[in-house]
């Protein structure tokens, strides 16, 4: 599996948009990038995921650069919920495994 | 949909007692489910892979003797700790995965936060 570098930390005010910046320099091309997030003292939430086109969901969204070698999940609007650790995870396509590295954490002030 | 459950949320045990942990995928039928553990500013360890009716397949490191694993059917796993020791205490998560998509999808429980005086 490929690996992610991230940020350890960062902080982000409450109502401003937030940028996670991931660098997945060795990905593979049949490679998804998938980001989950976890709150303290719980299980890791899904957030998106996505192979080389720009996604959005409800609650985020995800900019992969064309040559697929980083990316950057944005929290369009944070709030204090959203303080977390986030992880970036690359994964084979029809590979159940997801391999955590450090995550960054993002903490949301008001 | 795509919940996932688990039981107890939290366990306190005297050390050398056996502990069990059940992982349930409430809303769908999980193939594979998944045994981590979290030690406190840590991140998430994969300790297992567990097919239902299959041995389960154990990481580099894990003691199957330590951490028995049963699927014994599409909805539930379990995890049990036998003979518990204060380093076992630790926040064990359970995953379930299904194939409804193009890719498989994990589904995390909420954790068992388990502490052995």
């Amino acid at each position: 599996d490929a690996k992610t570098t991230q940020p350890t930390s960062m902080d982000c005010a409450e109502g401003r948009a937030a940028n996670l910046p991931c660098n997945h320099s060795t990905i593979s091309g049949n490679e998804y990038v998938y980001w989950y997030r976890q709150i303290h003292s719980q299980g890791p939430q899904y957030i998106i995921h996505g192979l080389k086109n720009n996604e959005t969901n409800e609650m985020a969204s995800l900019i992969i650069t064309e040559d697929r070698k980083s990316s950057t999940l944005i929290l369009p609007h944070a709030t204090l919920r959203d303080t977390a650790v986030y992880y970036c995870i690359v994964r084979l396509l029809n590979d159940y495994k997801l391999s955590f590295g450090a995550g960054t954490t993002v903490t949301v002030r008001a | 949909g795509a919940v996932v459950s688990q039981h107890p949320s939290w366990v306190i045990c005297k050390s050398g007692t056996s502990v069990k942990i059940e992982c349930r995928s409430l809303d769908f039928q999980a193939t594979t489910m998944f045994w981590y553990r979290q030690f406190p500013k840590q991140s998430l360890m994969l300790m297992a892979t567990s097919n239902e009716g299959s041995k389960a397949t154990y990481e580099q490191g894990v003691e199957k003797d330590k951490f028995l694993i049963n699927h014994a059917s599409l909805t539930l796993s379990t995890l049990t700790v036998t003979s518990a020791h204060p380093e076992d205490s630790s926040f064990y998560i359970c995953s379930a995965a299904t194939s409804g998509r193009v890719t498989y999808e994990q589904y995390f429980g909420p954790g068992t936060r388990l502490t052995v005086t």
